[in-house]
């Protein structure tokens, strides 16, 4: 069965920082992957996917991740965060049913001023 | 275009009790889903829909009951909550041919007594 993996719970970084969220994931074949992230009160939204073809995938909101099958792992990046970036991160994987997504437990980020 | 709404937003339910847990989505979507969020777990797929008529279970299905009568909703039913069940409800929706850019809906936070 496959599975993610984020290893932080929780991040802190200062406004204006880089900012890097892991996520390794466990899948026979080749995954479909996601960043998903949800607002205090909000349900989720999509920021970014890969599926297939370049590993470095751009998103919303000035986020990128990159997609590294030796690693399994697709780390979700940003350059210099904003406040508003507070939220919880989620990774997700899919192997191509529809059966749904399977979630990471989630990484809480926390911008500092 | 209103997305994918929930209602209610917040239910309180003694154990026992039987209640629905409203979605709906005027965006034409053939696939629906609910997820259930719990701290520390991430999200995970209760059932999903590919289509009316058609219902298939997730990983966490116990205890809940669907019904896919037309394209725009997608009922969850709960016959008798248990204090298991307390959590935040979320519906999401995508159309089948891009199966994994779900929308999702503002959430129900359940908590059965």
């Amino acid at each position: 069965a496959q599975s993610v993996t984020q290893p932080d719970i929780h991040i802190t970084v200062s406004e204006g920082a880089s900012l890097e969220l892991r996520c390794n994931y466990s899948y026979g074949a080749t995954p479909y992957l996601f960043w998903y992230v949800q607002s205090p009160g909000q349900g989720l939204q999509l920021l970014l996917k890969y599926f297939s073809g370049d590993t470095l995938v751009q998103g919303i909101k000035g986020f990128e991740a990159e997609f590294k099958r030796s690693q399994s792992s697709f780390n979700l990046r940003k350059p210099s965060v904003h406040w508003s970036d507070a939220a919880e991160y989620f990774c997700a994987v899919a192997g191509g049913g529809a059966d749904g997504l399977t979630f990471g437990k989630g990484t809480h980020l926390i911008i500092q001023p | 275009n209103a997305g994918v709404t929930q209602t209610p937003k917040f239910q309180v339910l003694k154990t026992g009790q039987s209640m629905t847990l409203q979605c709906a989505q005027d965006m034409n979507h053939e696939y629906m889903s609910w997820y259930r969020q719990d701290p520390g777990m991430g999200l995970r797929l209760i059932h999903y829909s590919v289509g009316a008529g058609i219902t298939d279970q997730g990983e966490v299905p116990n205890g809940y009951n669907v019904s896919r009568s037309t394209t725009e909703d997608f009922p969850l039913r709960l016959l008798s909550a248990a204090p298991s069940q307390t959590s935040v409800y979320f519906c999401a929706s995508s159309y089948t041919g891009d199966l994994y850019e779900q929308y999702f809906g503002p959430g129900t936070r359940l908590t059965v007594t």
